[in-house]
């Protein structure tokens, strides 16, 4: 596609629910990489995927958190037992490879209630 | 891993102001981005700089890895320029990028 791009853009959810955010990479690119920004804060490494492997998931905060990326194109982020601390803006970014220009999508708002 | 610091951590500018905000990072990089998140949360791509020095508009870069910093340059600001500037390296041997706290910039009019 032409760009980055995230669903869904909002998403709200009860305490304790599992959610699943998802991220189409721009085609053709291999890397691919999850972050969150939680209000007023930068942005935080969650996981990197080249292809479908992911070398670095250093970011993911607990086992609550995994993703996976199938077909090295779409990949998928999945939280369960939501808390409300989760609450945050999830992005998703990709790159031709692992040491190019990374552009993002426009973000997932997830709201914790 | 690399420790990002970008200064100053917020700055206001009246329009047509010139602008410089800095990022120094703790190790050695593979190459850095700049972005622009506007006040709708969209991140945008400034510049993909390495090293050296790159001009786009009103805007312009200067990195130099040998001494771990990176310069961003915004002349005659505009209140479209507010929002929150990032500065991004990513390690060495390529991988994730890692996020400074960003410079909070707002252009009155």
């Amino acid at each position: 596609g032409a760009g980055v791009s995230q669903s869904p853009s909002n998403k709200v959810t009860e305490k304790g629910k599992d959610v699943e955010l998802r991220c189409d990479p721009i085609s053709g690119h291999t890397a691919l990489y999850w972050y969150r920004q939680s209000l007023g804060q930068g942005l935080e490494f969650l996981i990197y995927f080249q292809g479908n492997s992911a070398p670095d998931k250093s970011g993911l905060p607990s086992d609550r958190f995994s993703a996976e990326r199938t077909g090295g194109s779409v990949s998928t982020l999945t939280i369960q037992r939501t808390q409300q601390e989760d609450s945050a803006v999830y992005l998703c970014a990709s790159s031709l490879n692992g040491n190019t220009e990374a552009f993002f999508g426009q973000g997932t708002r997830l709201t914790v209630v | 891993g690399i420790q990002v610091e970008q200064s100053p951590p917020d700055l206001i500018l009246q329009e047509g102001a010139n602008s410089t905000l800095r990022c120094n990072f703790s190790d050695s990089v593979n190459n850095l981005q700049w972005f622009h998140q506007n006040p709708w949360g969209q991140l945008i791509n400034l510049f993909y700089i390495p090293s050296g020095t790159k001009q786009n508009g009103r805007l312009s870069a200067t990195t130099v890895a040998t001494e771990r910093y990176s310069l961003l340059y915004i002349s005659s600001s505009q209140t479209t320029d507010s929002g929150v500037y990032f500065c991004a390296p990513r390690e060495g041997g390529g991988g994730k990028l890692i996020f400074g706290q960003g410079t909070e910039l707002s252009v009155k009019p």
